[in-house]
């Protein structure tokens, strides 16, 4: 079983318009988060959830909204894509939000926005 | 607040060479140090890490230590094979104030092994 899945693998799509991304974890983990990796894969992260809780919240333009369901679930709602938006987004997932706690990726989500 | 700095890329390199990847950090605190991989069409998988000064984390022939008179975190291979050919990062998870929990990842060195 996959421990951090994701969908859809692949999205491509109009600009203004609205597209979500799923994820799940089967880690059982408390806390969730959502990374961008742009074109020149470099990787920053953009929301944190521990139990279903917003705990981190980077400069992240509003049109992003991270909902998350139940610990398992934390899924990126993309309101009025826009062609910057276009990269790889990964969801990860750790028991704690502690230094030394792991995080698990996902396989990532290309978004193509045309 | 934190960072962490790998040098720069691409790397190519013959099989059987030796590997060094540099990375240096900048942290509040004692963070704990990673080495994550992308191979191509692929996710993040967790290569190695090392959670306090002078740990050594190895996996699959990889070592790097952690030293923290250095902040530096520099990974090594003694001998590449093709299938080592990916995108390498270093990250950090941040240790204190506003970086707590965080993992702030260096940009990446790209690897490409010839036979």
């Amino acid at each position: 079983d996959t421990a951090v899945s994701q969908t859809p693998k692949y999205l491509v799509t109009q600009m203004g318009n609205d597209k979500s991304i799923k994820c799940e974890q089967n880690l059982g983990h408390d806390t969730m988060y959502w990374y961008k990796q742009d074109s020149k894969k470099f990787l920053k992260i953009m929301f944190s959830y521990n139990n279903k809780e917003l705990i981190i919240n980077e400069t992240v333009p509003n049109r992003f909204s991270p909902k998350s369901p139940d610990k398992a679930h934390l899924n990126l709602h993309i309101n009025s894509l826009e062609l910057g938006d276009s990269a790889v987004y990964f969801c990860a997932s750790s028991q704690e939000v502690t230094s030394g706690s792991l995080k698990y990726f996902g396989p990532g989500t290309r978004l193509t926005v045309l | 607040g934190d960072s962490v700095t790998q040098m720069e890329g691409p790397v190519t390199l013959s099989e059987e060479a030796f590997l060094t990847i540099n990375c240096t950090y900048t942290a509040t605190g004692y963070p704990s140090l990673f080495w994550y991989v992308q191979y191509p069409g692929e996710g993040l998988q967790l290569l190695l890490k090392a959670t306090k000064a002078d740990d050594k984390g190895s996996n699959k022939g990889f070592e790097a230590t952690y030293r923290k008179e250095t902040t530096s975190f520099h990974l090594e291979k003694g001998s590449v094979q093709v299938s080592d050919s990916a995108v390498y990062f270093c990250a950090l998870n941040g240790a204190g104030g506003t970086s707590y929990g965080k993992l702030t990842f260096g940009q990446g060195t790209i690897l490409t092994v010839h036979p």
